[in-house]
């Protein structure tokens, strides 16, 4: 069975500042997907970066980019230049496809600070 | 594009009753949907797949005959929450599955029960 773990339960930031979010995830499956969700206080859930594993490049989105390790399973979020508006929950999620059921990870509650 | 509607958005119920959310893809169609549930400070668990024409798939642990589904058309899905009971009382979130990049998630519905 696949899991998906955040450990960090919450993280502050200084606006301007960058901070990185880890996530970690288990699988026996080659090819698959992983995401970066945002819920903010609304608990809209907003997708904030898509990675497909079988890519080694690192996808980026504006001001958010991914560390993607395959080998140590590992995919970390980088936010940088935070703004107020980046206060949010971000979980992170594993797929074996690009548009279906999602595992998702503990989440980080992301405080971002005048 | 690829937008998610839910309804209710809130949801106040007696003990006992039955209540019904729906979840609608407003400019495309989804053969499938997933429908999550999330407890406040927690992350989103996977309830049930479901199929446009067919019976929904139940993850481990989530009775069917209480939390019924039902896909009819390509673009409705619904979630029954048969004789419902306080500790049913959660957020419920579904998502479509759509090409336009990644799972497609509705704002939810926060149900009560009293």
């Amino acid at each position: 069975a696949q899991t998906v773990t955040q450990s960090q339960p919450e993280m502050s930031v200084q606006e301007a500042e960058t901070v990185t979010l880890s996530c970690t995830y288990d699988t026996s499956e080659n090819n698959y997907y992983l995401f970066w969700y945002k819920q903010p206080p609304s608990r809209q859930m907003i997708l904030v970066i898509r990675q497909e594993a079988y890519k080694q490049q690192n996808a980026t989105e504006n001001r958010f980019s991914v560390n993607f390790q395959k080998a140590a399973k590992s995919f970390s979020l980088k936010i940088s230049d935070s703004q107020l508006g980046d206060t949010a929950m971000y979980f992170c999620a594993y797929s074996t496809d690009s548009w279906g059921k999602l595992q998702f990870g503990a989440g980080t509650q992301v405080v971002v600070t005048p | 594009g690829a937008v998610v509607s839910q309804h209710p958005s809130r949801v106040i119920c007696k003990s006992g009753t039955s209540v019904k959310i729906e979840c609608r893809s407003l400019d495309f169609q989804a053969t499938t949907m997933f429908w999550y549930r999330q407890f406040p400070k927690q992350s989103l668990m996977l309830m049930a797949t479901s199929n446009e024409g067919s019976k929904a798939t139940y993850e481990q642990g989530v009775e069917k005959d209480k939390f019924l589904i039902n896909h009819a058309s390509l673009t409705l899905s619904t979630l029954t929450v048969t004789s419902a009971h306080p500790e049913d009382s959660s957020f419920y979130i579904c998502s479509a599955r759509s090409i336009a990049g990644g799972p497609q998630f509705g704002p939810g519905t926060r149900l009560t029960v009293l």
